[in-house]
């Protein structure tokens, strides 16, 4: 079956614009995570998403960051007054959700420059 | 103390040896365990979920856990170069009211297989 997509793939943006990435999760998957990683360093938490709960926001660095998904599924990231220091790859996973089967499945990420 | 630890590395093994990956977490509650490979460039990818103490054996990997000690680890047998990756160990956050199965990434621990 199909697996957890994110659009653009690439995105390229100039420091002060708005950018919105996009991703599908797995069809039925109820949990849904986004992730920012920079080069060379480790997975960073932004936001969780389960089901019809209130979401995790305690990773999200700023308040230019926000996230939403829409009818528990299709989820937008949105990233205002980009500045440099957001360039990164974003990810996002997604789980079936409840302990203890939450496997998540990673989709192929969004990299962000922020020139 | 961190929620989930993982010595960083590098770890370089020879083709053919044992390589022993080491994860520890501080959430006695946790009940999902989990190990991801991630190639330089690439998404993270599942290879080995674990949810009971003892070991757990897929193809040449071996992922062993021991709750009293709040400790798991990954074996990856007879080693190959393709091995060579960042893999992440990652635990759920355990009973906690909306925040059940929200998992934890640990740093990730550099892998080289030296031929």
């Amino acid at each position: 079956g199909a697996g957890v997509s994110q659009s653009p793939s690439n995105k390229v943006t100039e420091k002060g614009k708005d950018v919105e990435l996009r991703c599908d999760p797995i069809s039925g998957h109820t949990a849904l995570y986004w992730y920012r990683q920079s080069l060379g360093q480790g997975l960073e938490f932004l936001i969780y998403f389960q089901g019809n709960s209130a979401p995790d926001k305690s990773g999200l660095p700023s308040d230019r960051f926000s996230a939403e998904r829409t009818g528990g599924s299709v989820s937008t990231l949105t990233i205002q007054r980009t500045q440099q220091e957001d360039s990164a790859v974003y990810l996002c996973a997604s789980s079936q959700g409840g302990v203890p089967y939450n496997e998540q499945f990673f989709g192929p990420g969004t990299r962000l420059t922020v020139l | 103390q961190k929620e989930v630890e993982q010595n960083s590395g590098p770890l370089s093994v020879p083709e053919g040896a044992i390589a022993s990956l080491n994860c520890t977490y501080s959430d006695r509650g946790s009940q999902s365990f989990f190990w991801y490979r991630q190639y330089s460039g690439k998404s993270p990818e599942l290879i080995m979920s674990i949810y009971s103490n003892g070991d757990k054996e897929d193809g040449r990997f071996t992922a062993q856990l021991n709750k009293a000690s709040q400790y798991v680890s990954l074996l990856i047998r007879d080693s190959q170069p393709s091995d060579s990756a960042t893999y992440l160990c990652a635990v759920n956050k355990g009973p906690m009211k909306t925040s059940y199965d929200k998992v934890i990434f640990g740093p990730g621990t550099s892998l080289s297989v030296i031929p």
